[in-house]
């Protein structure tokens, strides 16, 4: 129901920008948000976007480098990562949030040189 | 930011134990609190919203309790397919915030 693309290696500095597909569900009704998973460490949430586009919220150790949108037209969630670190090496989820009911497999995001 | 503790860490338990892992929130969270159960390569599972509500599809054995700052996941009686690594969640206030993970496995 919730397919990310997107993933890959980039050089730190870089950019990416992870798209999140929806289907099977009332995309446009779901406040939605991106949760990310560094190699054997534990969930750490990144960035919340309501159903409207109206409150956004994002985590410190992003803030100013992601920006979180969606298109409620193609049922789709994105996550434009720029300036990227190696810190940001994780894989990343995207899931229906705070409800926390639907979660994609997760794209693998690696920054390295 | 409200800082999500959990213990143990790890446990070590066999096919029919009672198991509970407890999450203790640095501040007020009310009911926001959910766990999540996760296995290596797949993403998170839901198992426990607001607290104390099961997730529609998962066994009864797990039950959620709790209200505050101090919250409990019980597992009544260990399968085979429950050993895997358990997170805390709450969604308050932002940012949200999980707790470190409990492993569970088999002893």
């Amino acid at each position: 129901q919730l397919l990310e693309s997107g993933g890959d290696l980039v050089q730190p500095g870089g950019s990416l920008r992870l798209s999140c597909a929806a289907s099977g569900i009332p995309f446009n009704s779901y406040n939605m948000g991106w949760v990310r998973q560094a190699p054997g460490k534990g969930l750490d949430w990144v960035s919340y976007i309501d159903s409207s586009s109206t409150t956004i919220h994002y985590a410190d150790s992003v803030r100013g480098r992601f920006t979180i949108s969606r298109n409620n037209a193609q049922n789709s969630l994105y996550l434009q990562m720029n300036n990227l670190r190696a810190e940001d090496t994780a894989v990343y989820y995207c899931a229906r949030l705070p409800r926390g009911d639907i979660w994609g497999k997760g794209a693998a995001v690696t920054v390295s040189s | 930011d409200i800082q999500m503790t959990q213990s143990p860490s790890s446990v070590s338990a066999s096919v029919g134990d009672r198991v509970t892992i407890s999450c203790r929130a640095s501040q007020d969270i009310t009911r926001w609190l959910a766990w999540y159960q996760q296995k290596p390569g797949e993403a998170p599972k839901i198992l426990i919203y607001a607290a104390s509500d099961l997730q529609s599809g998962v066994p009864s054995r797990f039950s959620g309790s709790g209200y505050g700052t101090d919250f409990t996941l019980t597992i009544s009686s260990l399968q085979p397919e429950d050993f895997a690594t358990y997170f805390c969640q709450q969604a308050s206030s932002f940012p949200y915030t999980f707790g470190q993970g409990t492993k569970l496995d088999i002893k």
